[in-house]
């Protein structure tokens, strides 16, 4: 059984860019969520994506998006990157069907934008 | 709303003493509760969980109870190893649906 992966691990971007950040969930699971989480702070919920569509929104901006494909991974998009957005983002996977047993976390993209 | 109140730190203790991480929850309903750790430069690992009052959660000698009457959900355990420094998050969550709220984390340092 593979866990969550997430893709790139580090990056560097600049201010006014867009990034995108890429998360395969774990086998048999359905539903991927992202979590953005500050230095010092605890995760935040950024939105949840199951059967393509969102299925919850945090507090946060437009400019932050998503996408889940067919397989159930999913992306994070980030466009007009500010600096404040430089954070590690989590992805978790879970299951919207049979039994819950809670949410599987990915180690992370840390972003860092300069 | 929804809310996750846990002591800060840093914790520091020496390797075998005991430990008490406290955490206490602000909730509508039965929560599900959580505890995650993070170990330096990695991601969220789940430690344990309780899915409902009364029920106490365990792994690798950590516990935590699922106290509905005092909405708390402390961790403990008996004798620390330094391998268990890390940070812990203790979180909530009203199910599938729904997303996981968590505290600020509590830095654990333990020294040999």
């Amino acid at each position: 059984e593979t866990g969550v992966t997430q893709s790139p691990t580090h990056l560097i971007k600049t201010r006014g860019q867009q990034v995108t950040l890429r998360c395969s969930s774990q086998s048999g699971h359905n539903t991927v969520s992202w979590y953005q989480q500050a230095l010092g702070q605890g995760p935040q919920f950024i939105f949840q994506y199951y059967r393509e569509e969102e299925n919850g929104r945090g507090n946060f901006p437009p400019r932050f998006s998503g996408l889940q494909f067919p397989n159930y991974s999913s992306e994070l998009n980030v466009n007009a990157l500010e600096l404040d957005d430089s954070a590690l983002y989590l992805c978790a996977s879970s299951t919207m069907t049979g039994m819950f047993d809670g949410y599987t976390f990915g180690s992370g993209t840390r972003l860092t934008v300069v | 709303g929804n809310s996750v109140t846990q002591m800060e730190g840093p914790v520091t203790l020496s390797e075998e003493a005991f430990l008490t991480i406290n955490c206490t929850y602000t909730a509508t309903g039965y929560p599900s509760l959580f505890w995650y750790v993070q170990y330096p430069g990695e991601g969220l690992q789940l430690l344990l969980k309780a899915t409902k009052a009364d029920d106490k959660g365990s792994n690798k000698g950590f516990e935590a109870t699922y106290r509905k009457e005092t909405t708390s959900f402390h961790l403990e355990k008996g004798s620390v190893q330094v391998s268990d420094s890390a940070v812990y998050f203790c979180a909530l969550s009203r199910g599938r649906d729904d997303k996981i709220i968590f505290g600020k984390g509590t830095r654990l340092h333990i020294l040999p």
